[in-house]
């Protein structure tokens, strides 16, 4: 069965603090990670990894993605208030279907 | 500023009733996803459509649950009979997709329908 894992659940932090937030999969014909940043309503689009150890940047996020382990991260460095959000990891597969992580909850306290 | 619509944003309904949802997907996109979300659940991928024909819905419930895209530029999904379970909140998303270009697997989301059975 297709599975993307995402870790921790639930974060809390300070403004100002960096955070790393972790996503495993295990999926059939996979092509691409995905990351997304849900707050009050749609998931809006971050980052898309289809190549490992290339590094892709936006501002203060980051992520990379890692074929041979099967997983990714996503850095989020001198956290702000408007971080806080539910972040989703999601993997396409051969049909282009998208298979989404739980997310974690991320919390910035001021 | 091209965006994917969803009307309506909310609803609410008594058990029983029939529930249709509408989207209208990035002009020009070729592929429409109906995803629910809850919060035992996560986001589940309920059906979808490329060039208006349906890859697969073996994400939805088929003896209440249908999904149509009459037209490139609307998708539907309708319950019926609605039940108490179905309350989740319904996105749709649509891309321009490519089965050989990985560059094309971003989904876009629309705000979502808020979907309360009494």
């Amino acid at each position: 069965e297709d599975k993307v894992v995402q870790s921790p659940l639930s974060l809390v932090v300070h403004e100002g603090d960096t955070v790393t937030l972790n996503c495993s999969y295990e999926v059939t014909n996979f092509r691409s990670l995905l990351w997304y940043k849900q707050e009050k309503k749609a998931p809006t689009f971050l980052f898309m990894l289809t190549s490992s150890g290339i590094e892709k940047k936006s501002g203060r996020l980051s992520s990379i993605l890692d074929k041979k382990e099967l997983f990714s991260i996503l850095n989020i460095t001198a956290t702000q208030t408007g971080d806080s959000a539910v972040y989703l990891c999601a993997c396409s597969m051969g049909a282009q279907k998208l298979v989404f992580g739980q997310g974690t909850r991320l919390t910035i306290n001021p | 500023d091209a965006r994917v619509t969803q009307t309506p944003r909310d609803k609410v309904t008594e058990m029983g009733q029939e529930v249709t949802m509408r989207c209208q997907p990035i002009l020009g996109h070729n592929t429409v996803f109906w995803y629910r979300q809850t919060m035992m659940q996560g986001l589940e991928l309920l059906a979808y459509f490329r060039n208006r024909a349906p890859l697969d819905d073996s994400g939805m419930p088929k003896d209440r649950f249908s999904a149509e895209m009459p037209d490139a530029t609307l998708a539907t999904l309708k319950i019926q009979p609605s039940e108490p379970r179905d309350s989740a909140v319904y996105f749709c998303a649509s891309g321009l997709m490519s089965l050989t270009a990985t560059s094309t697997d971003t989904q876009y989301f629309g705000p979502g329908t808020r979907l309360t059975v009494l």
